[in-house]
């Protein structure tokens, strides 16, 4: 199946700094990118959609000037975490659906978040 | 809008146990349905999916049918190893294009040798 890779796999960072993860469709094309933010034992959760060549979607109640998403091509979106603090520390994961393959979405591997 | 229910966990099962997970969904129209598994520290795999009514999708044992009328999407294996301890969700998405997924809220399974 197709490839998503998602980078760094994890991070540690100091309060105030920001950090970039990138999201990679290896294999295919991905109009449509997802971030999605996941809290220790709960569920994924919706944060925006990102599309290639506009601004992305916001969830409600996502701080847009906070998470900051860029998908300049076909293959790769960024979600930056700008001045990060503590509470920001969680697992973050992309997905990208490849209109070829259906309705399926592939996954990245996530990335883990720690705000120190 | 739409949404996914799951049974609560944590599951914890010996070894060669029967699995049952029950998932629920609520949607407008004509999901389609899939299982991921997320193993520790890692993102997370599709397991399984079904995209209409009736439709069985099954891998690595594990076996779900998508029913209209219960609006239901059951995970089951017949005999679980430890091996397949790990968190489940089932999520549902609209078939169009560019639309996201809907998770469930994840049920732990453990399973003990």
């Amino acid at each position: 199946g197709a490839v998503v890779s998602q980078h760094p796999s994890w991070v540690i960072c100091k309060s105030g700094t920001s950090v970039k993860i990138e999201c990679r469709s290896l294999d295919f094309q991905a109009t449509t990118m997802f971030w999605y933010r996941q809290f220790p034992k709960q569920s994924l959760m919706l944060m925006a959609t990102s599309n290639e060549g506009s601004k992305a979607t916001y969830e409600q109640g996502v701080e847009k000037d906070k998470f900051l998403i860029n998908h300049a091509s076909l293959t790769l979106s960024t979600l930056t975490v700008t001045s990060a603090h503590p509470e920001d520390s969680s697992f973050y994961i992309c997905s990208a659906r490849d209109q070829g393959l259906g309705t399926e979405a592939f996954f990245g591997q996530g990335t883990r978040l720690t705000v120190v | 809008g739409d949404s996914v229910t799951q049974m609560e966990g944590p599951v914890t099962l010996s070894e060669e146990a029967f699995l049952t997970i029950n998932c629920t969904y609520t949607a407008t129209g004509y999901p389609s349905l899939f299982w991921y598994v997320q193993y520790p520290g890692e993102g997370l795999q599709l397991l399984l999916k079904a995209t209409k009514a009736d439709d069985k999708g099954s891998n690595k044992g594990f076996e779900a049918t998508y029913r209209k009328e219960t609006t239901s999407f059951h995970l089951e294996k017949g005999s679980v190893q430890v091996s397949d301890s790990a968190v489940y969700f089932c999520a549902l998405s609209d078939r169009g294009y560019g639309q996201n997924f809907v998770f469930g809220p994840g049920t732990r399974l453990s399973v003990l040798p």
